[in-house]
C-alpha cells in the first residue's frame, strides 16, 4: 500500500542553522501539508500547498519557514534560523482530491527535529 | 481558535471491556478523521466520518459522527490489550482541508 515517506528520522542541529526536511507523497496525492507535534502537546498544523504554491498557512508559519516541491515527487520544510522552540516531531501529510469525501490525510512517520 | 475537545483524556480498562472516546466541537467540520498514534510514529488513519449521522465499523471498532457534523465518538467493543494506543481525532474544515487535532485519548488496555 503506497504510503508517506519522510527523511530524516531524527536531525540534530544547532540554534540558529538550517534545517531541511524531506517528504515522499503518495504519488498520484495533489494536496500536501505538514504538521508539527511538541512534545506532550496536540499536533497542530503549519501549511497546506497545492499547485506549487501555498493555500493557507498558520500563524506558526512566519518567515523562517518556507516549503517547496521541487520536482515530482518531493515536499520539503525548510526552516531557515532555527530556534529551541522549533524542537518537535514534523509530519508531512499528503491528501488525493478535494471535497468532503476525499479529505482523508494520510501522515508520514515523522521526523523529529532536536535544537540544541 | 476552535477547538476539539476529546474526552477522556486517559482511558484504563481490562481486557474484554467496552470503551468510547468522544470528540465535541462547537464547530462544524466538512469531515472528521480518527487517527492512531504509537509513540514517535506518524498519526495511522483508521476511519474518516463524512455524512451527518454516518456510523463506520472497523472491526471491533465503531466510529459515529453526529447529525449536526461537529462531535463523535469511537467505541470498541471487547477490548484487547492490542488496542493501547493514543487515539487522535481530527476535523477537516476549509476549502483546503486543513486539520485541527484533538489532544488525544490514551487508552490502556490490561490483560
Amino acid at each position: 500500500e503506497p504510503e508517506v515517506t519522510q527523511t530524516p528520522s531524527h536531525q540534530v542541529t544547532q540554534m540558529g542553522q538550517e534545517v531541511i526536511l524531506r517528504c515522499v507523497p503518495i504519488s498520484n496525492h495533489l494536496y500536501f501539508y505538514w504538521y508539527r507535534q511538541i512534545l506532550g502537546q496536540k499536533v497542530e498544523f503549519l501549511v497546506s500547498f497545492y499547485n506549487n504554491e501555498i493555500s493557507e498557512k498558520s500563524e506558526i508559519f512566519d518567515d523562517q519557514f518556507s516549503v517547496e516541491r521541487p520536482d515530482g515527487s518531493n515536499f520539503t520544510l525548510k526552516i531557515r534560523s532555527t530556534k529551541l522552540e522549533d524542537s518537535a516531531m514534523y509530519f508531512c501529510a499528503s491528501r488525493k482530491l478535494a471535497g468532503a469525501s476525499t479529505d482523508t490525510q494520510y501522515f508520514g512517520p515523522g521526523t523529529r527535529l532536536t535544537v540544541l | 481558535t476552535q477547538l476539539l475537545e476529546q474526552s477522556p483524556q486517559f482511558l484504563s480498562i481490562q481486557e474484554g471491556e467496552n470503551l468510547t472516546v468522544y470528540c465535541n466541537s462547537s464547530s462544524v467540520f466538512s469531515s472528521l478523521q480518527w487517527y492512531r498514534q504509537e509513540p514517535g510514529e506518524g498519526p495511522v488513519l483508521l476511519v474518516t466520518v463524512v455524512t451527518g449521522g454516518e456510523v463506520k465499523k472497523l472491526k471491533r471498532l465503531t466510529f459515529q459522527f453526529g447529525d449536526a457534523r461537529k462531535d463523535s465518538s469511537l467505541h470498541i467493543t471487547a477490548a484487547q490489550p492490542g488496542d493501547t494506543g493514543l487515539y487522535l481525532c481530527a476535523g477537516a474544515r476549509g476549502s483546503w482541508g486543513k486539520l485541527q487535532f484533538g489532544a488525544g485519548t490514551q487508552v490502556v488496555v490490561t490483560p
